[in-house]
């Protein structure tokens, strides 16, 4: 399968814009999902597709894909929402690519 | 209410071996994929394995193929993970997580609490 590759932290101000990158030479072709985890906790699905936002995730959250870079941005950051982030897609082979995760850090 | 809920895991030896389980509730446990993933001890997220509706589809993370084995059983609305010749870096949480719907086998939502698996002598 092939490699995500995400930074492995991103810092922002509260109520800044946070954008989370995630890079895969198959993004073109598939597409991305995201996922929240906070500490102790199992991971939260914030993102499909791309771009779909889940039912009871807050309009902040939103997702977007250039080329072979998807973005998760949260605008208006909130301290609540410091947590790691996951992105993952899917690969031909019935595979599941998870990048390795960006800590998200509200100063 | 969507629930998943993970158990059988704990402390087992190198080379040993472990059943996890995973109870599904509060959906048609039979229409949807299911799928396991792992997070070793302050790390990231890995893909294990997955599995079909009907349980026609399985396929495994490099990692594990060949000593770890995936099924379900639809009449008792529960996912199971047969762990064997465990290794340390087995070590990590595992979640049992459905697909996102019937429609999809790409993501995964909800997931359950974990069950913690450690393989240490």
């Amino acid at each position: 399968s092939y490699e995500l590759t995400q930074p492995p932290s991103v810092s922002v101000s509260p109520g800044q814009t946070a954008r989370i990158t995630c890079s895969g030479d198959a993004l073109p072709k598939q597409y991305a999902y995201w996922y929240q985890q906070k500490p102790g906790q199992a991971p939260v699905l914030v993102i499909y597709k791309d771009s779909e936002r889940p039912s009871g995730i807050p309009e902040r959250f939103s997702g977007s894909s250039s080329g072979t870079t998807v973005t998760l941005t949260i605008s208006g950051v909130q301290a609540e929402d410091e947590a790691d982030y996951y992105c993952q897609s899917a690969d031909s082979s019935g595979t599941y690519p998870f990048g390795g995760g960006t800590k998200l850090t509200v100063l | 209410e969507v629930q998943l809920v993970e158990s059988g895991g704990g402390l087992v030896k190198p080379g040993g071996s472990l059943r996890l389980s995973c109870a599904a509730s509060g959906f048609t446990f039979s229409s949807y994929s299911m799928n396991w993933v792992r997070q070793a001890p302050g790390k990231g997220l890995e893909w294990v394995s997955s599995i079909s509706s009907s349980s026609s589809y399985i396929y495994y993370a490099d990692s594990v193929k060949g000593r770890f084995t995936i099924s379900r059983d639809n009449a008792k609305n529960s996912l199971y993970l047969q762990m064997n010749s465990l290794r340390a870096e087995d070590t990590a949480v595992y979640y049992c997580a459905r697909v996102g719907s019937v429609a999809t086998i790409e993501w995964f939502d909800p997931w359950g609490q974990g069950t913690l698996v450690t393989v240490s002598s």
